[in-house]
């Protein structure tokens, strides 16, 4: 798998936009970016993935730059539960049956 | 929808004890099921794919006689930890893909297991 490289950690106030991100300069052309978040205690949740355009959920957005070397995962409005680390991984395509190759993640802290 | 049950949550038992954790897709099938491991201030490391009805593949360094895997079902995969000591101690994390779906879509995890082996 191509390797992430994310800040070790980043803090942010409550109710502001969060912008974490993600550099990957050997991105493969069939390489899908996917984020995932820990919260303390808890298995990994997925948040999105994308693979050109930016996309949007119910979560958060995922920017993704012309020429794919990095990305950026937005949160629009932090809440504490926001607290996590976040991991920025990427597949490739037909790479579904394969595990996740974590790396360190950003811990994104909150403060009230 | 798609959610992953892993039970025990917590186990604490003594050296040479084997333990057991089921992981469960609830609401899809999963013909493909990841166990991973992960140590306090650590990442997540990928230890074993199971597959129902075939042999789990393991990650190299990780002992297939200790960690013993089964998928018995599409909706069942379990892992047991034979003969356990202290250093078994971690948090063991299980997901699992929705077999239906393409291939690129996400993973689904469990809550996770912690392992204290005294």
């Amino acid at each position: 798998d191509a390797k992430t490289t994310q800040p070790n950690s980043m803090e942010s106030n409550e109710e502001e936009p969060v912008h974490l991100p993600c550099n990957h300069s050997t991105i493969s052309g069939t390489d899908y970016i996917h984020w995932y978040r820990q919260l303390p205690s808890q298995g990994p949740e997925y948040v999105i993935h994308g693979l050109t355009s930016n996309v949007n959920n119910r979560m958060a957005s995922l920017a993704i730059a012309e020429d794919r070397k990095s990305s950026t995962l937005i949160l629009h409005r932090a809440t504490l539960r926001d607290a996590a680390v976040y991991y920025c991984i990427l597949r490739d395509r037909g790479g579904g049956a394969d595990g996740l190759t974590f790396g360190k993640g950003t811990h994104l802290i909150i403060q009230p | 929808g798609a959610v992953v049950s892993q039970h025990p949550s917590r186990v604490i038992c003594k050296s040479g004890t084997s333990v057991k954790i089921e992981c469960r897709s609830l609401d899809f099938q999963a013909t493909t099921m990841f166990w991973y491991r992960q140590f306090p201030k650590q990442s997540l490391m990928l230890m074993a794919t199971s597959n129902e009805g075939s042999k789990a593949t393991y990650e190299q360094g990780v002992e297939k006689d200790k960690f013993l895997i089964n998928h018995a079902s599409l909706t069942l995969s379990t892992l047991t930890v034979t003969s356990a000591h202290p250093e078994d101690s971690s948090f063991y994390i299980c997901s699992a893909r929705d077999g239906q779906r393409y291939s690129n879509q996400p993973q689904h995890f469990g809550d996770g297991t912690r392992l204290s082996i005294l």
